[in-house]
């Protein structure tokens, strides 16, 4: 079972540039979710979707967007990017919204120059 | 001040020795407790869950949370050089955003520990 696979797995993007960071899953959970992971800052939530067809902001949704057409997709927009905005990205998913077990995916390493 | 501080290390320590990871917390809304290992370059994945005080053990690990103190811990025994890793303690609250609940997990920053052989 492959669980939640992103892509790419690192990107180089000019800034001003726009890019969508994909994740699949296959274990048709409900509830997706979108971090960022930085250094001394550990992992914080941009957006979430408790089912297909919901979104909501995390706690630093700024100069991101998400969708959520079907169960299994849930990708990651940056629609003109910033040097602010370098960063690993992990999509993760649970059974439910209130679920304990968060699956994470392997990561995307942006570097905005 | 954030809703929960963790020691980011480094911590080094010898093969076979106990290690004792911490985590405080200010939100006494937070209802479960969780440990994520992280290995280099790969995504977190659930070591051990808590949602009551006390003590859970399972293999060399044990987590033991203290609500009156808002603390929880990690204790790793007989560590071995394959626990290297970064360890992050997460919490779960039920959390209403605009009329929409959601599981929101709250993540420390991250305990980088090296076991050497």
């Amino acid at each position: 079972t492959a669980g939640i696979t992103q892509a790419p797995t690192s990107q180089i993007l000019a800034a001003g540039r726009s890019m969508t960071l994909r994740c699949t899953q296959d274990m048709r959970h409900n509830a997706m979710y979108w971090y960022r992971q930085d250094l001394g800052l550990g992992l914080r939530l941009i957006h979430y979707s408790n089912t297909a067809g919901t979104t909501g902001k995390g706690e630093v949704p700024d100069g991101y967007s998400v969708s959520r057409a079907n169960t299994d997709d849930f990708p990651l927009t940056l629609a003109s990017a910033v040097p602010s905005q370098t960063s690993v990205y992990f999509c993760a998913s649970k059974q439910g919204a209130f679920g304990t077990e968060a699956f994470f995916g392997q990561g995307t390493r942006l570097t905005v120059v | 001040q954030k809703e929960v501080e963790q020691d980011p290390g480094p911590l080094s320590v010898p093969e076979g020795a106990i290690v004792s990871l911490n985590c405080t917390y200010s939100n006494s809304a937070f209802q479960y407790f969780m440990w994520y290992r992280q290995y280099s370059r790969k995504g977190p994945e659930l070591l051990m869950y808590t949602y009551s005080s006390g003590n859970k053990e399972d293999g060399r690990f044990t987590a033991q949370v203290d609500k009156s103190s808002k603390y929880i811990s990690l204790f790793i025994r007989d560590s071995q050089p394959s626990d290297s890793a970064t360890y992050l303690c997460a919490m779960s609250l039920n959390l209403n955003a605009g009329g929409t609940s959601y599981g929101k997990l709250t993540f420390g920053q991250g305990t980088i520990l090296t076991v050497h052989p």
